[in-house]
């Protein structure tokens, strides 16, 4: 089965820090994605990669940015970490992009920003 | 601009009986379904999906039906049980692979 990977379960930032949020991927999946889950807006996309160093913004990317310089690897960065982020980041792999794939997601980094 | 929407924010049914989830869409560009469960805590795990040329699919207590000229999808759980409480999400994609997710629905079974 996919396993979709993330870094950490929890963590707790200050206001105005740097983060990183860590996934991987080992199932060779060509597509990644970064969401963000709030009480009653459901799943958000903030970015996508469909390939290595490939990206493309997603519905709420303000404020976030990404990088993925290795297929099994996509990482979310809040440059400056504001109240409003605390949220459930959500990674998911799908496996291409030329039928429909379904979505595997990893567990979830609950952040919360102080 | 919400374009899909579960409309029911939490659902209780008696264990044994039919769960009913519901959801609607905007885009009639949207050409494939899918279901997702999430338990707290926890990443959301797939459930069922449909394509656009289906009107049904079917797997094991899990049934989602498509209605396109209503823009309307329903997933049916029977008999629903006390571990199907959780929430669920339906998502649409239009080949864009940028899946557009609902709201979701709290399924509460009760025992």
């Amino acid at each position: 089965d996919v396993k979709v990977t993330q870094s950490s379960r929890y963590l707790v930032k200050r206001t105005g820090e740097k983060v990183f949020l860590e996934c991987v991927q080992d199932m060779d999946h060509e597509n990644m994605f970064w969401y963000r889950q709030d009480p009653g807006l459901g799943l958000r996309l903030i970015y996508f990669s469909y390939d290595v160093k490939m990206k493309e913004k997603g519905d709420i990317p303000e404020g976030y940015s990404v990088s993925r310089e290795k297929k099994e690897r996509f990482s979310l960065i809040l440059e400056s970490a504001s109240t409003n982020q605390t949220s459930m980041y959500l990674c998911a792999s799908s496996l291409n992009s030329l039928t429909n794939e379904k979505l595997f997601f990893g567990s979830g980094t609950q952040l919360s920003v102080l | 601009d919400q374009q899909v929407k579960q409309n029911s924010p939490s659902l209780s049914v008696q264990e044994g009986r039919i769960s009913i989830l519901n959801c609607d869409y905007t885009n009639s560009m949207f050409d494939y379904f899918l279901w997702y469960k999430k338990y707290p805590a926890e990443g959301p795990t797939f459930l069922i999906s449909i394509s656009s040329i289906k009107d049904k699919n079917e797997d094991g207590r899990f049934t989602v039906f498509l209605n396109k000229s209503a823009k309307h999808l329903s997933l049916h759980i029977v008999p629903s049980q006390p571990g199907d409480s959780a929430v669920y999400f339906c998502a649409a994609d239009s080949g864009t692979y940028k899946y557009i997710f609902g709201t979701g629905t709290r399924l509460k079974v009760l025992a």
